[in-house]
């Protein structure tokens, strides 16, 4: 089975700061990778699927990129709306692995 | 407007069993799969599987198969996650969640999510 490495596990920034999460495909997955973002006590909300294709009211300063193995999610100017946990997951085939998450504070 | 909407919170005692639920509104429920993912407490999530309402069929995770069994009801728009017999690690939160689509395709990426359902199991 394909394992998904994220990195950091956790990470703390000041808002404003351009804040970037690395997820890892331990085989290739072409783009069929999506990130999502949790808060505490609720259900994940989608960001981004297709390695790099903003969800519907989704803020612009949330960006993904990558392909095959390696993929990033980037918020270009962190905010304290975006404190929360993001998850990577990979789509292409079962079984449908979500990454380790990542914690962001301010 | 697309809602997931689940069953309540659970607490149960090991060795009971349990049916928990997933209603869908505002879409055709026969035409997306639906898939379940597993949060301990403090935890990440963890994909279960998914079944497909229209026929039933399942896919499980290799770490849940056996464990749980997957139904769903398309005459009442509502899938089932089920446990025959609980184990404390069984206590987590879980939540139902439905395949997202662009506007040439169906992914199995997860678009809508149900707000969760709690379960507690404790003797």
């Amino acid at each position: 089975d394909i394992q998904m490495t994220q990195s950091p596990s956790s990470l703390s920034a000041s808002v404003g700061d351009r804040v970037t999460i690395t997820c890892r495909a331990s085989q290739g997955i072409s783009t069929f990778l999506a990130w999502y973002q949790q808060k505490p006590g609720k259900p994940p909300k989608l960001l981004i699927y297709g390695a790099s294709t903003l969800h519907s009211g989704v803020p612009s300063r949330f960006s993904g990129s990558g392909s095959l193995t390696d993929f990033t999610l980037t918020i270009s100017s962190l905010q304290p709306e975006d404190v929360a946990t993001y998850y990577c997951h990979k789509y292409n085939s079962a079984p449908l692995t979500f990454g380790g998450g990542t914690k962001v504070e301010i | 407007e697309v809602q997931l909407v689940q069953s309540g919170p659970q607490l149960k005692k090991p060795g009971e069993s349990l049916k928990i639920s997933c209603k869908g509104y505002g879409y055709k429920f026969d035409d997306h799969r639906i898939g379940w993912v597993r949060q301990m407490p403090g935890k990440g999530l963890e994909w279960m599987g998914l079944i497909h309402p229209a026929d039933s069929e399942t896919t499980y995770s290799p770490s849940f198969q056996g464990r749980v069994t997957f139904s769903a009801d398309k005459s009442i728009d509502t899938a089932y996650l089920e446990w025959s017999s609980l184990e404390a690690s069984d206590t987590a939160t879980y939540y139902c969640a439905r395949r997202g689509c662009t506007a040439s395709s169906c992914y199995l990426f997860f678009e809508f999510w149900g707000q969760g359902t709690p379960v507690t199991v404790s003797s």
